[in-house]
């Protein structure tokens, strides 16, 4: 149980142009779903908080208008890469939480998607 | 401001050795701590987990980890590694009913056969 699915896996695209990545949680219900971005041989940096039914809650210093996030279901969020640019290239990571309310909650993770933005 | 420190950034063992990884958090509050692994090319995983009850928490693999409260550490430990351990290791932290994890650079463990 508790599986999430991120898609796409990999991505190629040209500067300039939109991108957008789906994470689903395939057998459970996530009221919240985190998206990150990992550079290589670092930790993980949170971006944004994807709550069910209302806006994202961005990170300091993530920009929203770059980065929409939508989570029109209590299953699917995604993330769009707006007018993406190289440095926007890198790996990004869904997870989504597996219980309504509470601390007790478990993160899920997704394979993530590496973008490469050229 | 909440963090996580993992002391060690690069451990390399032969295996059959023994394994302790260092994690230690700053929050004077509840906590729920966290020990996730990622394999080469694969998603994280979470290898335990520990929020309430016995301090000394075992997990997926062999692993366990104790919480020591006065210490502020969750230190993850194995009694023998095996060349299939080697991957990267986080530690993460959420306090109270914060749904956000903070997490440590984490640890690039290579467990030689």
């Amino acid at each position: 149980g508790a599986v999430v699915s991120q898609h796409p896996s990999r991505v190629i695209c040209k500067s300039g142009t939109s991108v957008k990545i789906e994470c689903r949680s395939l057998d459970f219900q996530a009221t919240t779903m985190f998206w990150y971005r990992q550079f290589p041989k670092q930790s993980l940096m949170l971006m944004a908080t994807s709550n069910e039914g209302s806006k994202a809650t961005y990170e300091q210093g993530v920009e929203k208008d770059k980065f929409l996030i939508n989570h029109a279901s209590l299953t699917l969020s995604t993330l769009t890469v707006t007018s993406a640019h190289p440095e926007d290239s890198s790996f990004y990571i869904c997870s989504a939480n597996s219980a309504g309310t509470g601390a007790k909650n478990i993160q899920y993770f997704g394979a993530g998607t590496r973008l490469s933005v050229l | 401001a909440q963090s996580v420190s993992q002391h060690n950034h690069h451990v390399i063992l032969s295996e059959a050795a023994s394994l302790e990884l260092g994690c230690n958090y700053s929050y004077g509050g509840t906590v729920n701590l966290f020990w996730y692994v990622q394999y080469p090319g694969q998603h994280l995983q979470l290898l335990l987990k520990y929020f309430s009850g016995d301090p000394l928490v075992k997990g997926i693999k062999g692993f366990e980890a104790e919480f020591i409260k006065s210490k502020f550490s969750f230190n993850l430990r194995k009694p023998s590694v095996q060349w299939s351990d080697t991957a990267e290791y986080f530690c993460a932290v959420n306090a109270g009913n914060n749904r956000k994890l903070i997490w440590g650079l984490g640890t690039s463990l290579a467990v030689n056969p």
